[in-house]
């Protein structure tokens, strides 16, 4: 059971906006950068999305994310099929005294 | 254009050390504008972070693995390793290195923008 939590699984139909929640507490996402990284079928995570809003160059701007208290989401629009992966948030927690890195346990997009 | 592979052995025995190299290429482990972290993902599980390594020589880990695991630079060879001790059927995973952060685009560690492929690791009892 992750600390951070989302759904395990969201699909969609080609076209279509979907969203991947992501719960965590004031310790985490409340105050900390959330990064989304997606994972495709037999690929390495690939940074979608960081410091809760921002995406890297050539992320498609189909891909979307906000924060607000200790919830974040990930919102893909226009849906394609190759947007069929696992999607995991990630962010600092640093409740204790040994900050780490956390991340969510998964959601797997189909399409 | 950086780029990160992984190597090390495939199969281990329980209690034994697992040592893992990622290098790097088209970029220096020197540069005190990232980190250098490992990462891994027990099959059918979500992603561990393992911890990082500083060019300042400041490493820092996950407080579960913290007892167990080290993460270690050599300039030389540009790589950077991981070496983790008294292995168990747990440990197995598919262990990936990452570049992380960006000190110039004030990049927090804990961003992982680069992935090596990962390989993966199986704990023989």
């Amino acid at each position: 059971q992750s600390v951070l939590s989302q759904p395990p699984s969201v699909s969609g139909t080609p076209g279509q906006r979907v969203t991947i929640s992501c719960s965590g507490s004031t310790s985490n996402i409340g105050g900390n950068g959330v990064n989304w990284y997606q994972r495709l079928p037999g690929t390495a995570p690939r940074l979608l999305i960081n410091r809760d809003n921002e995406r890297p160059s050539g992320v498609p701007d189909r891909f979307s994310a906000s924060k607000s208290g200790t919830s974040a989401s990930l919102a893909i629009s226009g849906l394609q099929s190759e947007d069929e992966a696992d999607y995991y948030c990630a962010t600092w927690d640093d409740g204790l005294n040994d900050p780490v890195v956390l991340f969510g346990g998964g959601t797997k997009l189909t399409v | 254009q950086v780029q990160l592979q992984e190597s090390g052995p495939g199969l281990v025995k329980a209690s034994e050390t697992l040592s893992l190299t990622c290098t790097v290429s088209g970029g220096s482990v020197s540069s005190g504008s990232y980190y250098w972290s490992w990462i891994r993902q027990p099959p059918g599980k979500g992603l561990e972070w393992i911890g990082y390594f500083y060019y300042s020589a400041t490493t820092h880990y996950n407080p579960s693995l913290k007892s167990r695991a080290t993460i270690s630079v050599d300039t030389s060879k540009n790589h950077f390793s991981l070496r983790l001790t008294s292995l168990s059927a747990a440990d197995t995973a598919v262990y990936y290195c990452a570049r992380d952060g960006d000190m110039d685009t004030a990049m927090a560690p804990g961003t992982f923008e680069v992935w090596g492929r990962g390989t993966m690791v199986a704990v023989s009892s």
